[in-house]
């Protein structure tokens, strides 16, 4: 079983859409996650942690759920320009553990 | 504000050659630095990480090592590079862990394609 699963997509909306995405770890023992973004080419960014108590940041929900080991991202409004992939990491110690990401295409 | 470099961006090598990338950040002491590589269409692999100057873990064997001669200097190397040695390769810093969350911040990446 990999470490983190994501459905890999491409997931195709069109603008204005809502979209969400899930993750699953089997880390028990990890400690924080986070949503990081990648475009085509480019390195991955950092988009946003992942608490607890679920965290928004402007058009993006996160949410955790350490019971069945699972984080969600919510985008809301898609924008052409959230077209990238999305990558779910958890941290346990100093390292990070990424899952291959999910592809989103925002059509016009 | 932290600012990650890494050169070259782009490199193409052929198979046999040396390999040497550098990585370096600005605007912060004592980082946790990481190699990672990502094989076209896959996820990251961590290589290597550095809790500071001169200790390296390595966390997958392969013909790559890694070197950290300064605090905020991370340096990859091959003797002789392997066509399997294609991808791009992401340097990340971190602050200390109990310091933060264990964000890592990435530099822009080097692409290599060794023929």
């Amino acid at each position: 079983r990999k470490e983190v699963e994501q459905d890999p997509g491409p997931f195709n909306v069109p603008e204005g859409a809502t979209v969400a995405f899930n993750c699953t770890y089997s880390n028990s023992a990890s400690q924080s996650f986070f949503w990081y973004r990648q475009d085509c080419r480019k390195e991955p960014k950092l988009l946003m942690s992942v608490y607890s108590s679920g965290n928004e940041d402007g058009r993006f929900t996160a949410q955790l759920n350490r019971a069945s080991q699972y984080i969600s991202l919510l985008i809301r409004d898609s924008k052409l320009s959230d077209s990238a992939t999305y990558l779910c990491v958890y941290n346990a110690g100093n390292m990070l553990t990424f899952g291959g990401g999910t592809r989103l295409m925002v059509k016009p | 504000s932290q600012t990650i470099h890494q050169w070259p961006a782009t490199l193409v090598q052929p198979v046999g050659s040396p390999l040497s990338l550098e990585c370096t950040v600005e605007g912060t002491s004592n980082p946790n630095l990481y190699w990672y590589r990502q094989a076209a269409g896959r996820g990251l692999q961590l290589l290597f990480y550095s809790v500071g100057i001169g200790q390296i873990s390595s966390e997958v064997p392969q013909n790559l090592s890694a070197s950290r001669p300064q605090d905020r200097q991370f340096i990859l190397s091959s003797k002789k590079l392997l066509l399997s040695d294609s991808g791009f390769y992401l340097c990340a810093w971190s602050v200390p862990l109990g310091v933060a969350g264990g964000e890592q911040f990435f530099g822009p990446g080097t692409r290599l394609t060794v023929l």
